[in-house]
């Protein structure tokens, strides 16, 4: 099956930095990769995603890059603020509709 | 539109016990999963339905978990008899096909959750 693999684990930085989180993927197949944002004791909730025939989407502050040939794809996001401290995972579902899962990056938004 | 329904949203129970977990997806969307979070950890894919019937549960301890979802519907998810281990959170998600983009196949729209402890 599909191996997601998400880095860092945990990351601080200071408020209006950017923060980038980085995940791989093993099954080539696979084609779309969302990114989930997860509050304390709240639901995964969609904060932006990618298809495969596209190299990189942006909304507003966030932004997401697929590179296919590496099987990397990666999420920015500029200007933090302490509301974007939580959880991010990401994922990447393969041709049977299943998602797989990162092991999620704790981000902490400095003030 | 109404979200994903998940009941009840804690439990508490003893080693050896059973529990059963309920999932109302949101309308329309065929495909449901159930996911596993225990603390610290991405969810993890325990099983995934299409209507009614059974597409993945390669990752399902059968031996102690099932899931049905009857009627293409609800679903429930039941542990018998539970262990220390399985303590954690049990996710429902569902998505749904349209028409755009590669596959047809939306996002993992998440319920709120089951939040299991196990003593």
């Amino acid at each position: 099956g599909e191996n997601v693999e998400q880095h860092p684990s945990t990351l601080s930085v200071q408020e209006g930095d950017s923060a980038v989180i980085k995940c791989t993927y093993s099954d080539s197949a696979s084609n779309y990769f969302p990114w989930y944002k997860q509050e304390l004791g709240k639901r995964p909730q969609l904060i932006i995603d990618i298809r495969s025939n596209v190299g990189e989407k942006k909304d507003q502050r966030i932004a997401v890059t697929l590179n296919k040939t590496a099987k990397h794809f990666s999420l920015h996001i500029t200007e933090t603020q302490p509301e974007d401290s939580a959880v991010y995972f990401c994922a990447a579902r393969n041709t049977g509709n299943q998602f797989y899962f990162g092991t999620g990056t704790s981000l902490t938004v400095i003030p | 539109e109404a979200g994903v329904a998940q009941s009840p949203r804690y439990k508490i129970i003893e080693k050896r016990q059973s529990v059963a977990f309920w999932c109302n997806p949101i309308s329309g969307h065929a495909t449901l999963y159930w996911y596993q979070q225990i603390l610290g950890q991405g969810p993890k894919l325990l099983i995934q339905f299409q209507n009614n019937g059974v597409v993945d549960d390669s990752q399902l301890p059968k031996d102690r978990f099932s899931a049905e979802r009857l009627k293409g519907v609800d679903s429930t998810l039941k542990i018998q008899p539970a262990k220390l281990e399985d303590s954690a959170v049990y996710l429902c998600a569902s998505s749904y096909q349209n028409t755009a983009g590669i596959g047809g196949w939306t996002e993992a729209f998440f319920g709120q959750g089951t939040r299991l402890t196990v003593v």
